[in-house]
């Protein structure tokens, strides 16, 4: 199975920018999806990861690293409706299985 | 499109009863993808429809089964419902295996 891992909680102000980043352990590795829950809703699909390098779209951007089993979301401008779960899952082996880390939960301060 | 809806959203069960929840996917989308969410685990896969075939399958125990129907439409099945089934159950469905997910509003069930 896959070994995924994040941070639990983050803060930050209004206005900045916060990195989440998600390790993970794998074989067979396909790809690597970042999806926002807010409480009580379902998750959200954010980004999709497959090759190496930066996906920017937006205020949001996804980096992945194959090598080191690596992923970050990046979130700037930060507004007070960002706070949220971020969740980091990973698509693995032939029959592409999905599996989500904890979340992380990002709180925004004005 | 229409977006993927899950029936009942709420439900309160008592230990020992069974129980069947609803997922109708996306139009189009041949996947269908099972969750549980509690606070203390996170979003566990329970398993993964495609073409009518179980393709995938979480580390759930046997009291947990699904079934998806020609039209794509999924129902899991919990049977002998113990007070730990306590969760949201989410629904995700896509247009095959390993693109993105997306999801239901869910089934909040409640065990007492």
């Amino acid at each position: 199975g896959q070994n995924i891992d994040q941070p639990t909680e983050m803060t930050a102000t209004e206005g900045a920018i916060v990195q989440i980043n998600c390790t993970y352990q794998t074989s067979g590795f396909n790809g690597l999806f970042w999806y926002q829950q807010h409480a009580g809703e379902a998750p959200t699909f954010l980004s999709y990861n497959v090759l190496d390098g930066l996906e920017e779209k937006g205020r949001f951007s996804s980096f992945l690293s194959r090598s080191k089993g690596y992923s970050y979301l990046l979130l700037k401008e930060l507004q007070m409706k960002d706070s949220a779960s971020y969740l980091c899952a990973v698509v693995a082996g032939i029959d592409y299985k999905l599996s989500f880390g904890a979340g992380t939960t990002v709180t925004v301060r004005a | 499109k229409a977006g993927v809806t899950q029936t009942p959203r709420y439900l309160i069960k008592t230990r020992g009863q069974q129980v069947t929840l609803s997922c109708s996917p996306i139009s189009g989308h041949r996947s269908v993808s099972w969750y549980q969410q509690t606070p203390g685990q996170g979003l566990q896969f329970l398993f993964e429809y495609f073409s009518e075939t179980q393709r995938n399958k979480g580390n759930f125990p046997g009291r947990f089964s699904g079934r998806q129907f020609s039209n794509s439409r999924s129902e899991m099945n919990v049977s002998t419902l113990e007070l730990g089934d306590s969760a949201l159950y989410l629904c995700a469905s896509s247009p095959a295996q390993g693109y993105e997910q997306y999801f239901g509003p869910g089934t909040r069930l409640t065990v007492t």
